[in-house]
């Protein structure tokens, strides 16, 4: 079964601290994988997208991994700032169809 | 700018009163998707568009329809909407329905139907 588990579900950091969220899959044949944020009450919002032929990819303080032979991903979010406080999803995609996989969504919130 | 947009943004209902949520994306994409998010589930699927006049059931069309008459509008359909249909709504749009093709979601409706 196409499955995206994300964990923790929710994480509390302090401003500055760096965190690590992770994303374990069972989705297969496999094409590619994305991480989202989105904040409260608004709509998801692209952070990375990786095939599996990438190992890492970053967008400014935000780098995803993907280890394709494990079926894991993780999102590191270095130097975290308050504005960093939203959901960050995990999304699958199977290789030639239009299946996306969302995963439940891990919340994170940073205090000062 | 560059956006997708949803109207309305918050909507409180009744059962079995026919309503119509708008999705408007300037952006000239061929696909667009509805999804519902739920506490807990995650983002699910309710129809999708490769194009105009093309559409087809995602994970959960049971309740819903929808329409694809223009590229840039998608309307979501509740003809008869049911209290299980309270949840967030959002649309989303990509150039085509390519695995690699971003997507773009809207700001969200929140339907309570009571």
């Amino acid at each position: 079964k196409n499955q995206v588990e994300q964990s923790p579900q929710s994480l509390i950091i302090l401003e500055g601290k760096n965190c690590t969220l992770q994303c374990n899959y069972t989705v297969s044949p496999f094409s590619n994988l994305r991480w989202y944020k989105q904040d409260t009450g608004r709509g998801p919002v692209s952070l990375t997208i990786m095939t599996f032929s990438e190992n890492t990819k970053s967008n400014r303080r935000y780098t995803a991994t993907l280890d394709a032979d494990t079926k894991q991903s993780s999102l590191h979010i270095t130097a975290s700032q308050l504005s960093d406080s939203a959901s960050y999803i995990c999304v699958v995609i199977l290789t030639g169809a239009n299946n996306l996989f969302f995963g439940t969504g891990t919340r994170l919130t940073v205090i000062p | 700018e560059a956006q997708v947009t949803q109207n309305p943004r918050y909507l409180i209902t009744v059962t079995g009163k026919k309503l119509t949520v708008t999705c408007s994306q300037n952006m000239n994409h061929e696909y667009m998707s509805w999804y519902r998010q739920d506490p807990g589930l995650g983002l699910r699927q309710i129809y999708y568009s490769m194009n105009v006049e093309v559409t087809d059931k995602g994970d959960v069309p049971e309740g819903y329809k929808v329409s694809r008459k223009e590229k840039r509008n998608f309307p979501l359909i509740l003809e008869s909407p049911s209290p299980n249909q309270t949840s967030l709504y959002f649309c989303a749009s990509s150039f085509r329905r390519s695995t690699y093709n971003e997507q773009f979601f809207g700001p969200g409706t929140r339907l309570t139907v009571l």
